[in-house]
């Protein structure tokens, strides 16, 4: 089964600080994916990666960057944290396009991230 | 740009009894995927059923089973013989066949949360 794993559940952090949220997949997937997750809104695509050192802006990319410097790990960088950016993050990954199951993403368990 | 519509925030069904959970989408495109993913309560979101577009049979998944109307553009779940543990969020969502990069990306509706009544 594909395992996709959050640094953490839960994160609280002050305004202004560099929030680091990290995802790790142990299924080879090419692409990887940063959501939030708000009520009503259901999930925004931030990022996502289809190589490494490759991304694509999302929905939502003002505020976030991402980093992925190794196939199995996709990072979301918030600069300089707000209150607008507490919600619920989710990491998601699936094969390259083409592939058979390639329309498939794979979630992570969410981070659940206030800012106060 | 495609959008994906469920209007239901919420909706309830007795153990045992069917429901429908509905959605709509709006794109200009003849070939795509349709899904219908679940989120259980502090759970990870796993996938349920998908569609592709260019097949007229609505796909079937043991008790899930889907009613695709591509001329309407509506994506309908239906859920026969619920059970407790069908309990959760759960999100209709688009995904272009375009080969290139960006293909690979989902668009999510907005959520129907499912509760199941003992």
């Amino acid at each position: 089964d594909v395992k996709v794993t959050q640094s953490s559940r839960y994160l609280v952090k002050r305004t202004g600080e560099k929030v680091f949220l990290e995802c790790v997949q142990d299924m080879d997937h090419e692409n990887m994916f940063w959501y939030r997750q708000d009520p009503g809104l259901g999930l925004r695509l931030i990022y996502f990666s289809y190589d490494v050192k490759m991304k694509e802006k999302g929905d939502i990319p003002e505020g976030y960057s991402v980093s992925r410097e190794k196939k199995e790990r996709f990072s979301l960088i918030l600069e300089s944290a707000s209150t607008n950016q507490t919600s619920m993050y989710l990491c998601a990954s699936s094969l390259v396009v083409g592939l058979k199951d390639a329309d498939t993403q794979y979630f992570g368990p969410g981070t659940r991230l206030t800012v106060l | 740009a495609q959008t994906v519509t469920q209007s239901q925030p919420e909706m309830s069904v007795q153990e045992a009894e069917t429901v429908t959970l509905s959605c709509t989408y709006d794109t200009s495109e003849s070939d795509y995927y349709l899904f219908w993913y679940k989120q259980p309560p502090s759970r990870q979101m796993i996938l349920v059923i998908r569609q592709e577009a260019y097949k007229q049979q609505n796909a079937t998944e043991n008790r899930f089973s889907v009613n695709f109307q591509k001329a309407a553009k509506s994506f309908s779940l239906k859920i026969s013989d619920s059970q407790l543990g069908d309990a959760a969020m759960y999100f209709c969502a688009y995904r272009s066949a375009r080969r290139e990069t960006s293909g690979s990306r989902l668009t999510f509706g907005e959520g129907t949360q499912l509760t199941v009544n003992p």
